[in-house]
């Protein structure tokens, strides 16, 4: 079985552009979750989706969104970057997004630099 | 605000050995807990977990201890290999408040270093 993917896998931008990175979950898992990796703040929760709809949303300001699509797959977008905005971008899924039975499953990230 | 501590950055020990790797939690809505062990270049890979009507779980060479009235868990790696070493990262959610959903919050992780 595949596992989750994540493209591309790194990505450089400038201050004020836009970026989308998607997320390709396992076979049959419905929930896709979004994490933020930074040295300074570790691994922050962003949102989650499960079936179409956000279930979850963490502290980060309007500039990031998402959706998740019929077959699953996601989509996060960042609005006018900033050079903050520079971490890795990790995608998680799991059949149904119930943490107690099914542990999220992590793609290998996608890396941001914002010049 | 840090919810979910992870105090000892890193931490060595011989192989063969045990590794003791602590976390606290602040918040009192958290009722699950997960370790997640992460290597360079990967994505975190998932461990072991804990509920909070348990206070130990075992699985293989890994077993989780949790402290509820003290807000710790702990994981210990027995015996510990070269393979081990990786940064791991304790990880909390409040099942109750999420609707059932994934919402984590992690620690900044220990970085593991099993030398032989």
């Amino acid at each position: 079985k595949a596992g989750v993917t994540q493209t591309p896998r790194y990505l450089i931008k400038t201050r004020g552009q836009q970026v989308t990175l998607s997320c390709s979950p396992i076979s049959g898992h419905r929930s896709v979750s979004w994490y933020q990796q930074t040295p300074g703040q570790g691994l922050q929760f962003l949102f989650e989706y499960f079936s179409e709809t956000q279930r979850n949303k963490g502290n980060f300001p309007g500039r990031f969104s998402g959706r998740q699509f019929s077959n699953s797959r996601s989509e996060m977008n960042v609005s006018t970057l900033e050079l903050g905005d520079s971490a890795l971008y990790l995608c998680a899924s799991s059949p149904r997004g119930k943490p107690d039975n099914s542990p999220l499953h992590f793609g290998n990230g996608t890396r941001l630099t914002v010049t | 605000d840090q919810q979910v501590k992870q105090n000892s950055p890193s931490l060595s020990v011989q192989e063969g050995r045990i590794s003791i790797l602590n976390c606290d939690y602040t918040n009192s809505m958290f009722d699950y807990f997960l370790w997640y062990k992460k290597y360079p270049a990967e994505g975190p890979t998932f461990l072991i977990s804990i509920s909070s009507i348990k206070d130990k779980n075992e699985d293989g060479r890994f077993t989780v201890f949790l402290n509820k009235s003290a807000k710790h868990l702990s994981l210990h790696i027995v015996p510990s290999q070269p393979g081990d070493s990786a940064v791991y990262f304790c990880a909390a959610t409040p099942t109750i408040l999420t609707g059932g959903g994934n919402k984590l919050t992690f620690g900044t992780g220990t970085q593991l270093k099993v030398e032989l």
